[in-house]
């Protein structure tokens, strides 16, 4: 198994440039999320899946669009880019988040700059 | 605002040395995780503790869980080089059918050899 698979693992965008940060696991979880992690700040959650055609907004959504048509994708869409989404993106699975402790799986991360 | 607080935010000591990090927060979790994040890296599980009091061993790592279940800390014995990294607390809330993972901002650990 892959696990979680990230693309691209670097870009650099300009103001108000859109692209996609895609998220692919096979490990057939039915959670999937979408991170950033900004430097010496935690995790903040942006959206989560509970399973495909299934999303919700997390901590942090503005600025950012997901989808989730089939259970193994999951891209995450920036349409105006910003400086202050300069960050790195980890997307994350879990089998259900519905278990007691429940195991998240990362992928390497997407590290975006914004000029 | 439920935070999880991390301390020391940034360690730096000699190979052999043990060190201890600490999670706080004023929020009761029904669990709490340690990970650890490698340069480059997305984070990797660890431990999960769940029990108030219950103390977990991972070769040289001790995962401990208050009593109230408010804080945990994390002892590393006799470290080594490879014990360098980013370690990350995540405490987790449950409410009803609601969850939610409340991450600490990391301890960055860096082990000279």
């Amino acid at each position: 198994n892959a696990g979680v698979t990230q693309t691209p693992k670097f870009r650099i965008l300009k103001i108000g440039q859109s692209m996609t940060l895609q998220c692919t696991q096979d490990m057939n979880h039915n959670y999937m999320y979408w991170y950033r992690q900004d430097p010496g700040m935690g995790l903040k959650l942006i959206y989560y899946s509970v399973g495909a055609g299934i999303t919700d907004k997390g901590e942090v959504p503005n600025g950012y669009n997901v989808s989730r048509s089939t259970t193994e994708d999951f891209p995450l869409r920036l349409e105006l880019a910003a400086p202050s989404q300069t960050s790195v993106y980890f997307c994350a699975s879990s089998y259900s988040a519905r278990q007691y402790q429940e195991t998240q799986y990362f992928g390497p991360g997407t590290r975006l700059l914004v000029l | 605002t439920q935070l999880l607080e991390q301390s020391p935010q940034f360690l730096s000591i000699q190979e052999g040395e043990n060190l201890t990090v600490y999670c706080n927060s004023s929020s009761v979790f029904s669990s709490l995780q340690w990970y650890r994040q490698e340069p480059g890296e997305g984070p990797v599980l660890l431990v999960t503790v769940v029990t108030g009091g219950e103390v977990k061993k991972l070769k040289r790592l001790t995962f401990q869980f208050g009593d109230a279940r408010k804080d945990s800390s994390l002892h590393i014995t006799a470290a080594q080089t490879g014990d360098t990294g980013l370690y990350l607390c995540a405490g987790e809330i449950r409410e009803d059918s609601n969850y939610q993972l409340i991450w600490g901002a990391g301890t960055k650990l860096i082990i000279k050899p």
